[in-house]
């Protein structure tokens, strides 16, 4: 099985950076993934981590590392629409039959305020 | 450029009675999946295939079945349906490849009541 553990809930300044962490406890690792989630909306991909270190798109960035079972993602210059859920995801291999699949933690919903 | 496409986008079902959610992709993908999202338990794998002709079971496969005869599509069915199968679902395709991502349709929304 799969551990995976975020925030419930942030609430961050407009303008400001946050910070949302993820935790994970899993076998067979395959990379760290960060999607974006608006209400109603579906999830859409923002940020891939496999190796240890910093991964930057623009105000977007991501770190992992794996022998901590640790991944967190950095938002600058936040802006009202960044207002979201974040939802961190691990991609696991299957020893067997070499199957990729995505389990997910329960995600973080930031509230971005003037 | 369409990716994955869901249908229908809500629904509202009796318990008891059946019905099948189709996924739609047009990227060429080999993985297809499905997922439940419910209030404060995130998106739970329910099935998936790695391949047309190919299924098995993610996290939560109880009450539901899913076929993939056709590469580019995966359906999902419920055979009886509970109202504990109340949630909104959705599909994904691809992370086949390492640096690879997987892409969401727009979701079905179900209640069964």
């Amino acid at each position: 099985g799969q551990n995976i553990d975020q925030p419930t809930e942030m609430t961050a300044t407009e303008g400001a950076i946050v910070q949302i962490n993820c935790t994970y406890q899993t076998s067979g690792f395959n990379g760290l993934f960060w999607y974006q989630q608006h209400a109603g909306e579906a999830p859409t991909f923002l940020s891939y981590n496999v190796l240890d270190g910093l991964e930057e798109k623009g105000r977007f960035s991501s770190f992992l590392s794996r022998s901590k079972g640790y991944s967190y993602l950095l938002l600058k210059e936040l802006q009202m629409k960044d207002s979201a859920s974040y939802l961190c995801a691990v991609r696991r291999t299957f020893f067997q039959t070499g199957a990729n699949n995505l389990f997910f933690g329960t995600g973080t919903r930031l509230t971005v305020i003037p | 450029n369409a990716g994955v496409t869901q249908t229908p986008k809500f629904r509202v079902l009796k318990t008891g009675q059946s019905m099948t959610l189709l996924c739609a992709q047009d990227m060429n993908h080999e993985y297809m999946y499905w997922y439940r999202q419910d209030p404060g338990m995130g998106l739970r794998l329910i099935h998936y295939s790695v391949g047309e002709g190919t299924t098995a079971k993610g996290e939560v496969p109880d009450g539901y079945n899913v076929s993939r005869l056709k590469k580019q599509n995966f359906l999902l069915g419920l055979e009886s349906a509970a109202p504990s199968q109340t949630s909104v679902y959705f599909c994904a395709s691809g992370l086949e490849k390492q640096n690879t991502e997987a892409f969401f349709g727009q979701g079905t929304r179900l209640t069964v009541v």
